[in-house]
């Protein structure tokens, strides 16, 4: 079993919807839990970085996290063409940063 | 202005030829770390170094080789021992190792 589960996709969505982006991990000593954007042929970069249960927002983006069961959320309200790209869940604990291998995303206009 | 840059973009290497792939930061972080992503693939950890001088191997280290001799500089060095070396790689530092992690904009290796 994978460290990390992320559903590969594609996610195509019609502008404006509301996308739902998810993991599961099953080691529960990572803490801190980030989403990065990854557009094609790019870097990836940091959307979001959270550390306890609980949602936290950012403009469209809001990152939810429960430890409990032990699964992370990505949501983009109002999602825009613009949003069409790769996004990786990360989560890490002590001296490792374990990445999901990322779900594409197709925003249409 | 501050970030980190990779160089070449694009490499093409033939088979039995060493290349490297360079990685500047000018962040002032600590900790660098060298992936390799391929497509449908999680990003794979290959070297990662905690401070100047000192390195560890990831989860793939096998045919690639780093060195650590300046805090701003962790060059990556695809060996021809590696036997599947096309693939995309990223550089990426942190200030501390649970801190989140900063990617440069990666190299695309093409083995012809």
């Amino acid at each position: 079993q994978k460290e990390v589960e992320q559903d590969p996709g594609p996610l195509s969505v019609p502008e404006g919807a509301i996308v739902s982006l998810n993991c599961t991990y099953s080691n529960s000593a990572f803490q801190y839990f980030m989403w990065y954007r990854q557009y094609s042929r790019k870097g990836p970069e940091l959307l979001m970085y959270t550390y306890s249960s609980g949602n936290k927002e950012d403009g469209r983006f809001t990152a939810q996290v429960d430890k409990s069961s032990k699964y992370i959320s990505l949501f983009i309200r109002d999602s825009q063409p613009s949003d069409s790209a790769t996004y990786l869940c990360a989560m890490t604990g002590g001296f490792k940063t374990i990445f999901g291998a990322g779900t594409r995303l197709f925003v249409k206009a | 202005d501050g970030g980190i840059t990779q160089s070449p973009k694009y490499l093409f290497r033939k088979e039995g030829q060493n290349v490297t792939l360079s990685c500047e930061q000018n962040l002032n972080h600590d900790a660098m770390y060298w992936y390799r992503q391929d497509p449908g693939q999680g990003l794979r950890l290959i070297y990662y170094s905690q401070i100047v001088n000192d390195f560890q191997k990831g989860d793939i280290a096998e045919g690639y080789s780093v060195s650590r001799e300046k805090k701003e500089s962790f060059p990556l060095t695809v060996t021809s021992a590696q036997k599947n070396p096309t693939a995309f790689y990223l550089c990426a530092s942190t200030e501390g190792p649970t801190d989140t992690q900063y990617f440069g904009p990666g190299t695309r290796l093409t083995v012809l």
